[in-house]
């Protein structure tokens, strides 16, 4: 997980409330994405990213959105937090045809 | 669009016996294909990887899997397990593209009992 930090590692939320997960790498890679993890249901792809300026919506991108101002950051932003969107987040970040994966954050809505 | 069948939710196994956590793919396109590891409240870690070339592809702590493009499958195998592989197992797809968006089969709890 060397060069992807996420935080905060874990957050409890009131339904309604807004909060930003941070993602940060060091690696200069171009590609980055957010997937979030649900019991029995592996991984899922919210929005990913090819470069600054530029994102694109994954499989599961409703409640949420991202911006790419940097190479670096790559910040998913819940604007109403709803009972659904209780998961694990990993942010992660591909170069080398290699795909690197964030430590996780633990989001509940309650 | 990619996708990908864990057959196993969970494998029991005893210490030192061979597993085999099975992965089939269904995809239009060629395809890269990728076993994760992730242990209790961790992140993932990649396992090995099928870009191209040999089909058999090998992981540093004695793991294997095997693309097989006429069963489209990527199946993992481990000769002989140890305590510690008790962990979820991974199976992920991309299609051959340079923006590795993977879908992620549901995974396989893997067990290791002395």
């Amino acid at each position: 997980n060397a060069g992807v930090t996420q935080t905060p590692k874990f957050r409890i939320l009131k339904i309604g409330q807004s909060m930003t997960l941070q993602c940060t790498q060091d690696m200069n890679h171009n590609y980055m994405y957010w997937y979030r993890q649900d019991p029995g249901m592996g991984l899922k792809l919210i929005y990913y990213s090819v470069g600054a300026g530029i994102t694109d919506k994954g499989e599961v991108p409703n409640g949420y959105n991202v911006s790419r101002s940097t190479t670096e950051d790559f910040p998913l932003r819940l604007e109403l937090a709803a009972p659904s969107q209780t998961s694990v987040y990993f942010c992660a970040i591909s170069g080398g045809n290699t795909i690197y994966f964030g430590e996780g954050s633990w989001l509940t809505v309650v | 669009a990619q996708s990908v069948t864990q057959l196993d939710s969970q494998v029991p196994v005893f210490e030192e016996a061979p597993v085999e956590l099975r992965c089939n793919y269904s995809s239009s396109v060629s395809v890269y294909l990728f076993w994760y590891v992730q242990y209790p409240n961790q992140g993932l870690q990649l396992l090995l990887k099928y870009l191209s070339g040999s089909t058999l592809v090998e992981s540093i702590n004695g793991f294997e899997a095997e693309f097989n493009k006429s069963q489209t499958s990527f199946h993992l195998r481990k000769p002989s397990v140890h305590i510690s592989d008790t962990a979820e197992y991974f199976c992920a797809v991309s299609k051959r593209s340079n923006d590795y968006k993977l879908s992620f089969g549901a995974g396989t709890t893997v067990t290791v009992r002395a």
